[in-house]
């Protein structure tokens, strides 16, 4: 059964700072991973789709790697600003299971 | 840009009611699904939908059914509401299986 690991589960940083989220999954057989935002009460936004064979995606200040081998992913956010605060969450898609396992997320809070 | 609306953002059901919650997704995506987001648990899913009247478990579909009469349009049904069920429902649309899900703003349930 694939499980999805995010740590740490909160985490405070300045603004401007360049900042790395982990995700973790144990089963490596994955489609793709994605990572996805969430503001308080809200939905969820997504924000990047790295491909099994990808080792990267990039959008704006966001980088997403993948080691699908060694089951990682990080979530790279560059001169990090008070409205990137929210929570991230990763999610994989395994294809034994059909469907999105999502981790339980990262809480970021960015401060001035 | 993809938009998925649900029909409430908060609703307040008695134990034992009817409940449904509705999804709309305007951007003609073969598949739907559900989930339900508790704090600790992160987002499970309900069911999903990847054809006009077809429909598959997820991992917690007891106590919830689906219908799908209309591509467009997701219902998510508790049957007889409890306690049990107070929790954010999320309703997602993806156009491929493994493809991006966009989400709708979600629903916050609470049955007394």
């Amino acid at each position: 059964k694939q499980e999805v690991t995010q740590i740490p589960a909160a985490l405070s940083v300045p603004e401007g700072e360049n900042l790395v989220l982990n995700c973790s999954f144990t089963d490596s057989a994955i489609y793709n991973l994605q990572w996805f935002r969430q503001d308080p009460g809200k939905g969820l936004t997504s924000l990047l789709l790295i491909q099994s064979s990808q080792r990267e995606q990039t959008s704006g200040r966001l980088n997403a790697s993948l080691d699908k081998s060694s089951g990682r992913s990080t979530l790279c956010i560059a001169a990090s600003q008070p409205g990137d605060s929210a929570t991230y969450l990763c999610a994989v898609w395994t294809g034994t299971a059909s469907k999105l396992t999502f981790g339980t997320g990262t809480r970021l809070q960015v401060t001035l | 840009d993809v938009k998925v609306t649900q029909s409430s953002r908060y609703l307040v059901k008695r134990t034992g009611e009817k409940v449904f919650l509705e999804c709309v997704q305007d951007m003609d995506h073969e598949n739907m699904f559900w989930y339900r987001q508790d704090p600790g648990l992160g987002l499970r899913l309900i069911y999903f939908s990847y054809d006009v009247k077809m429909k598959e478990k997820g991992d917690i579909p007891e106590g919830y059914s689906v219908s799908r009469e209309k591509k467009e349009r997701f219902s998510l049904i508790l049957e007889s509401a409890s306690t049990n069920q107070t929790s954010m429902y999320l309703c997602a649309s993806s156009l491929g299986l493994t493809d991006t899900q966009y989400f709708g703003p979600g629903t916050r349930l609470t049955v007394l």
